[in-house]
């Protein structure tokens, strides 16, 4: 299982971009990058999935470079409701992320 | 899409009770279920996955016959948790995926069910 490194804290403030980057060195070639947010007592929710280059839904931008050891995820104008802890995962894209490892994740501050 | 959901989302019980928590996909089959436990400020910890008809898995350290997994259908799994002590007191949560479905696979969470046990 490929394991993942993230900043354990961050802070910003509103309007600003937030870019928060996981390193996984270790990242297999069947292997999904998944990110999840997580507000305090709910269930982590599903942000943004990619494999390589970038990807972009209307929350969040993904940065793969081509290397795929390390990815970005990119929070455009985060607001005070951006607040939370953000989780990188590498799966298997045929397994269902299998036993998914939670690492620490990077708990984002935002501030007025 | 991809809607999971948990029942009940608080409990309260006293030690030596049972209680159990139920996890849904709304939208889609989920072939595979996850439970996890997560203790405050900490992160998730995976105890055991389930699949359609089969046993689950548990992890090292997680205790099968006090966790009680059992996933009946495409759309339900439930976790019992069996003589509660004080030390279950937890967040639970559930995630389920459609693997061999669709590629690429996901798991998707349900909102976790906080249990208390006095």
């Amino acid at each position: 299982l490929a394991k993942t490194t993230q900043p354990i804290s961050m802070d910003s403030y509103e309007g600003q971009e937030v870019n928060i980057t996981c390193s996984h060195n270790n990242i297999a070639t069947n292997d999904y990058i998944t990110w999840y947010q997580q507000f305090p007592s709910q269930g982590p929710r599903f942000i943004i999935q990619g494999y390589k280059t970038k990807v972009t839904n209307e929350v969040a931008s993904l940065f793969i470079p081509a290397d795929r050891k390390s990815s970005t995820l990119s929070l455009p104008r985060v607001s005070l409701s951006d607040t939370a802890v953000y989780y990188c995962l590498v799966g298997d894209i045929y397994t269902g992320f299998q036993k998914l490892v939670f690492g620490t994740g990077t708990r984002l501050l935002v501030s007025p | 899409g991809a809607v999971v959901s948990q029942h009940p989302s608080r409990v309260i019980c006293k030690s030596g009770t049972s209680v159990k928590i139920e996890c849904r996909s709304l939208d889609f089959q989920a072939t595979t279920m996850f439970w996890y436990r997560q203790f405050p400020k900490q992160s998730l910890m995976l105890m055991a996955t389930s699949n359609e008809g089969s046993k689950a898995t548990y992890e090292q350290g997680v205790e099968k016959d006090k966790f009680l997994i059992n996933h009946a259908s495409l759309t339900l799994s439930t976790l019992t948790v069996t003589s509660a002590h004080p030390e279950d007191s937890s967040f639970y949560i559930c995630s389920a995926s459609q693997t061999g479905l669709v590629v690429p696979d996901t798991q998707y969470f349900g909102p976790g069910t906080r249990l208390t046990v006095l």
